[in-house]
């Protein structure tokens, strides 16, 4: 059973636009929501994380905005380029040691 | 990028022989995952370890032990490698679980089992 669902699958968007990718969990005891960055041949990378005690949380380009009540969290890439073109996963934990992936979006952007 | 690497980064085996994969950390920290990663399942945890000879199972552990006898070593075997084994494989570390610590992750091993 999948901990953590994430869409879509994929993603075309055209550089300057907006990727929004959406996960959704049902575990209410999560406490901590990592999006991670994948290029291919590589290991995934944190990009950013948040808690559940806030709604939103910007770096850079990056936000995500934390749906408590709704359990769903998003990722929005602000004016998109070609080198965000990558696979993108969410996760949740509430341990520490177990974390639950998303099955991971991969993201194409057109230049 | 975390001191963590992987080997081997690919390899070719047979159905039934015995596979191991290592990962080497230099960051000192306490805390080690495997995980493998396949299309429509994302990653998934298969072991970890908390310490030195302190591992626990993932939820996706049979077929696979693991040994860490160094805190900068840990060890993923597959004891007898089946063709559902073919997958990659990542390593990661964390510092610690507390205060939510990400993980940081190896680049892979690319495992086929023919």
């Amino acid at each position: 059973q999948q901990q953590v669902k994430q869409s879509p699958q994929s993603l075309i968007v055209q550089k300057g636009g907006i990727s929004i990718i959406n996960c959704a969990y049902e575990n209410t005891a999560f406490d901590y929501f990592p999006w991670y960055q994948q290029f291919p041949g590589k290991g995934p990378a944190l990009l950013i994380a948040i808690r559940p005690d806030v709604s939103e949380k910007k770096e850079g380009r990056f936000t995500i905005s934390f749906n408590k009540s709704a359990k769903q969290f998003s990722l929005h890439i602000m004016d998109s380029q070609p080198g965000d073109s990558a696979t993108y996963f969410c996760a949740a934990t509430n341990t520490g040691n177990q974390f639950y992936f998303g099955t991971g979006t991969s993201l194409t952007v057109i230049p | 990028d975390a001191g963590i690497t992987q080997s081997p980064r690919h390899k070719v085996t047979e159905t039934g022989t015995p596979v191991t994969l290592r990962c080497h950390q230099t960051e000192n920290h306490r805390y080690m995952y495997w995980y493998r990663q396949d299309p429509g399942h994302g990653l998934r945890l298969i072991h970890y370890s908390y310490g030195v000879k302190d591992t626990d199972k993932g939820e996706v552990s049979d077929g696979y032990s693991v040994s860490r006898s160094k805190t900068e070593d840990f060890l993923l075997t597959l004891e007898s490698a089946t063709s559902s084994q073919t997958s990659v494989y990542f390593c990661a570390i964390s510092e610690s679980t507390s205060g939510n610590q990400p993980q940081h992750f190896g680049d892979g091993t690319r495992l086929s089992i023919l």
